[in-house]
């Protein structure tokens, strides 16, 4: 069975702080990363989906990178403010999967304060 | 605004009975799937489907049930044979199972078993 993980459980910065979180897979088994942010009471978001080793995605303040070949993907937030607080899922599609067909990781729960 | 929707948002459930948990999307999205949360843990998947009147299962199908007569409707039965239902369900759709393409989700259901 695929394991996805991700690190750290939770994170408590303060408004302005940059932070980045883990998200680990098995890199035998890869097809594609999808990473989400879920804010509370509302429905999980896209934020990037990443297929190539060395990918490096943006969107305003986050990014993320993708390393296929160790198994690993960072999602870094620059400055971050309140608004980003939530929970950032990230997924993997393995090999043979279909598109909905993701596992996913427990999640990074961050907390932001002002 | 396109997008999909889920009902109830909270469901009480008396042991014994059945309950059915509502999806619709007006995306125009082939693909559909349902989605459990449990604290603690990463979304797992219980059904999905990629085409109208066909279906399959998860990872954790079991004392579950679904049915894709219409494109845009994936209603989940949660039988008396689940053994523990109180959880929160997520229902999610994409466009098709070509390139990695995002998945859209709903807002949710959370299921109580009293």
């Amino acid at each position: 069975i695929l394991n996805v993980e991700q690190s750290p459980q939770s994170l408590h910065v303060q408004e302005g702080d940059s932070t980045n979180f883990t998200c680990s897979f098995p890199s035998s088994n890869f097809y594609a990363l999808h990473w989400y942010r879920w804010e509370t009471a509302k429905s999980p978001e896209a934020l990037f989906v990443m297929t190539l080793n060395g990918d490096e995605k943006k969107k305003g303040r986050i990014s993320a990178t993708l390393n296929t070949k160790e198994g690993y993907s960072y999602l870094y937030i620059k400055g971050s403010q309140p608004e980003d607080s939530a929970t950032y899922l990230c997924a993997l599609r393995g090999v043979g999967g279909s598109q909905g067909n993701l596992i996913f990781g427990k999640g990074t729960k961050l907390s932001v304060k002002p | 605004d396109g997008g999909i929707t889920q009902s109830p948002k909270y469901l009480f459930r008396k042991e014994g009975q059945n309950v059915t948990l509502s999806c619709e999307q007006n995306l125009n999205h082939d693909a559909m799937y349902w989605y459990r949360q449990d604290p603690g843990q990463g979304l797992r998947l219980i059904y999905y489907s990629q085409i109208v009147n066909d279906f399959q299962k998860g990872d954790i199908a079991e004392g579950y049930s679904v049915s894709r007569e219409k494109k845009e409707s994936f209603p989940l039965t949660v039988t008396s044979a689940q053994k523990n239902p109180t959880a929160f369900y997520l229902c999610a759709s994409i466009k098709g199972q070509g390139a990695p393409d995002t998945q859209y989700f709903g807002p949710g259901t959370r299921l109580t078993v009293l």
